[in-house]
């Protein structure tokens, strides 16, 4: 079945620490991977997007993801983190044929300590 | 571009009561998906559209729930009749050429 685990539901960190969050996925077919931020009371924004390539990918915010096939995962990582990135992520998949379907993990919420 | 807009974005209503949410899309997309978030099952696709025409609605919960696209500029997602176990914020995102869904802000449906 297809299926996208985001494992930690809440994290915390402090402001200027290093982030990670982590996204495992089960997809038959070649995948197209996407990291989405939601801020409170807002819709979901797009971080970044994977679908081929190179596995290492940056996007808006300081953020970027590396893709590993060999462990079915698309990491989210940001070096330091600020007080505005607190938020929820979610991790998304999708087929590399046009159907437009995604599939999203269960999300991570993210707090930051001053 | 204005993206993707949605409203109300907050409705309140009773029990039984017809509730519609609308959509306009990104202007030259030709996809459109509808969600739901709430806390128990997360980020839910409903249906999607392509090309004004549904594709997909296996994840309508049920028939008290249908959605129309009348048009390239406009969705519709409609209860008839309400239940409070609606209550959610419902989304809806567009999407391009690209493979990037873009998102509305919501709707968030409180059925008392």
């Amino acid at each position: 079945a297809q299926s996208v685990t985001q494992p930690d539901i809440h994290i915390t960190v402090s402001e200027g620490a290093s982030l990670e969050l982590r996204c495992n996925y089960s997809y038959g077919a070649t995948p197209y991977l996407f990291w989405y931020v939601q801020s409170p009371g807002q819709g979901l924004q797009l971080l970044l997007k994977y679908f081929s390539g190179d596995t290492l990918v940056q996007g808006i915010k300081g953020f970027e993801a590396e893709f590993k096939r060999s462990q079915s995962s698309f990491n989210l990582r940001k070096p330091s983190v600020h007080w505005s990135d607190a938020a929820e992520y979610f991790c998304a998949v999708g087929r590399s044929s046009n159907t437009g379907k995604l599939i999203f993990g269960q999300g991570t919420t993210l707090q930051v300590k001053p | 571009d204005a993206g993707v807009i949605q409203s109300p974005r907050h409705e309140v209503t009773e029990m039984g009561q017809e509730v519609t949410l609308r959509c306009k899309p990104i202007s030259g997309h030709d996809y459109l998906f509808w969600y739901r978030q709430t806390m128990m099952r997360g980020l839910e696709l409903l249906i999607y559209f392509n090309n004004n025409v549904p594709i997909d609605d296996s994840g309508m919960p049920e028939d008290r729930f249908s959605a129309k696209m009348p048009n390239a500029s406009f969705s519709t997602l409609k209860i008839q009749p309400s239940e409070p176990r609606d209550s959610a914020v419902y989304f809806c995102a567009s999407r391009g050429t690209g493979n990037i869904q873009y998102f509305g802000a919501g709707t968030r449906l409180s059925v008392l």
